[in-house]
């Protein structure tokens, strides 16, 4: 079966930088776009953008433009999404999903806080 | 950036119907938004219900479909269960990026 597993939860200061990763198995890691969402605390989903495993290319909602990267490695079926200048409303829990449709199949999702 | 629209909150008796809503500040909602619908619970990543307006997966309860209606997307949940009590997002993709919606809280009283 399709899996997604995070990594864990994260604690950084402003201004810092995050990477969270996202590991793949049960299917072809190039097949699918991988896209990243999160949610803060008691908010609703924020989507933040997508990367094609084939080729690498992105798309990032205009809101995080210039502070996110997202990249990948295929060999070891794995997708990372690097947020950059954090700030305190970053703090939240950040899925992957991925799948045929899209959004079929989803992580548990990677806790990061952003405290001084 | 687009704003999508929904209802914050919708209340439901047990075996009723209710019909939940997601619009566009763009304008109508049509089938080339590819509108999305999803089911959180608490402490739960989302799960998809419906795609592409009215497709269910495997996973779907057959009590949940998927429309266009006025001009919106729209998710309506007929013969509603105690365990449909969730907060449900909607969609929306504008030439490859994607807009959710706020959210509605759905309460099964």
């Amino acid at each position: 079966q399709v899996l997604l597993v995070r990594s864990g939860a994260e604690v950084k200061k402003p201004g810092a930088s995050v990477k969270v990763s996202c590991k793949a198995s049960g299917y072809t890691f190039t097949n699918y776009y991988m896209h990243w969402v999160r949610q803060a605390p008691g908010q609703g989903l924020e989507w933040m953008g997508w990367i094609n495993p084939t080729s690498g290319d992105t798309k990032y909602a205009q809101k995080f433009q210039g502070r996110v990267t997202m990249t990948r490695d295929t060999s070891i079926s794995t997708a990372y999404m690097e947020l950059s200048r954090l700030r305190s409303d970053d703090t939240a829990v950040y899925y992957c999903t991925t799948g045929g449709n899209y959004f079929d199949y989803w992580g548990q999702g990677t806790l990061v806080t952003v405290s001084s | 950036q687009a704003v999508v629209t929904q209802e914050p909150s919708l209340t439901v008796s047990p075996g009723g119907t209710v019909t939940l809503t997601c619009g566009s500040s763009t304008g109508a909602v049509t089938s080339g938004h590819y509108p999305y619908w999803f089911q959180q619970k608490p402490g739960q990543a989302p799960k998809t219900l419906i795609f592409d307006t009215s497709k269910k997966h495997s996973w779907t309860p057959a009590r949940f479909s998927g429309s266009l209606l006025g001009g919106k997307a729209a998710l309506t949940l007929s013969g509603a269960q105690p365990e449909d009590e969730a907060e449900f997002y909607c969609l929306l993709s504008y030439s490859g990026a994607r807009v959710f919606g706020g959210g509605t809280k759905v309460t099964v009283l």
